[in-house]
């Protein structure tokens, strides 16, 4: 069964609303999680890493300050699209490793965001 | 600069044949090796993990790395139309908890 949770899956809304997009580890304590967008037939794209009680460290060209994450707990990290726009429509994937060293990640079933 | 490269396809088997996957990685210290796939429109799915050289088998799917060559592949065998997807290998530094995807190849299986 599904390790992480991924909810919305779908949302759509006006241009100028902020979405929050919420990511769970289902059974076990992430204290990292991980960020990713996906344009249509392109590769994924590492948005930023969230760090359970510290600020989210964000890949070169990822707006801080439009793409908001908060990891306040050991289980959820949150991305908040802020003043979305139609060129942010994508489809947006969290994932996160279990805490031992060699384990994989474990992606949600993403979020697919239509900017109207 | 941690690089993956993945040949991105399209690679096409007919149905029943064996579907080589193959995927190189830039730093000698990686220990952790993961092959996901990924159907369109849905997230990565974990399919197979490896972590030392040689060969690991499940079902279908054999994983194959060589450290020395810094290469990992994926082979599907009795490849199936249900196995078209993009496969994307996935390579850990895991004294940073930080993973490096491939771009991905795009597998047709045809009938």
């Amino acid at each position: 069964g599904a390790v992480v949770s991924q909810h919305p899956s779908w949302v759509i809304c006006k241009s100028g609303t902020s979405v929050k997009i919420e990511c769970r580890s289902l059974d076990f304590q992430a204290t990292t999680m991980f960020w990713y967008r996906q344009f249509p037939k392109q590769s994924l794209m590492l948005m930023a890493t969230s760090n359970e009680g510290s600020k989210a460290t964000y890949e070169q060209g990822v707006e801080k300050d439009k793409f908001l994450i908060n990891h306040a707990s050991l289980t959820l990290s949150t991305l908040t699209v802020t003043s979305a726009h139609p060129e942010d429509s994508s489809f947006y994937i969290c994932s996160a490793p279990r805490a031992l060293s060699n384990q994989p990640q474990h992606f949600g079933d993403g979020t697919r965001l239509s900017i109207l | 600069q941690k690089e993956v490269e993945q040949n991105s396809g399209p690679l096409s088997v007919p149905e029943g044949a064996i579907a080589s996957l193959n995927c190189t990685y830039s730093d000698r210290g990686s220990q952790s090796f993961f092959w996901y796939r990924q159907y369109s429109g849905k997230s990565p799915e974990l399919i197979m993990s490896i972590y030392s050289n040689g060969d690991k088998e499940d079902g279908r799917f054999t994983a194959q790395l060589n450290k020395a060559s810094q290469y990992v592949s994926l082979l599907i065998r009795d490849s199936q139309p249900s196995d078209s997807a993009t496969y994307l290998c996935a390579v850990k530094d895991n004294n940073f908890n930080k993973f490096y995807f491939g771009s991905g190849t795009k597998l047709n299986v045809k009938p």
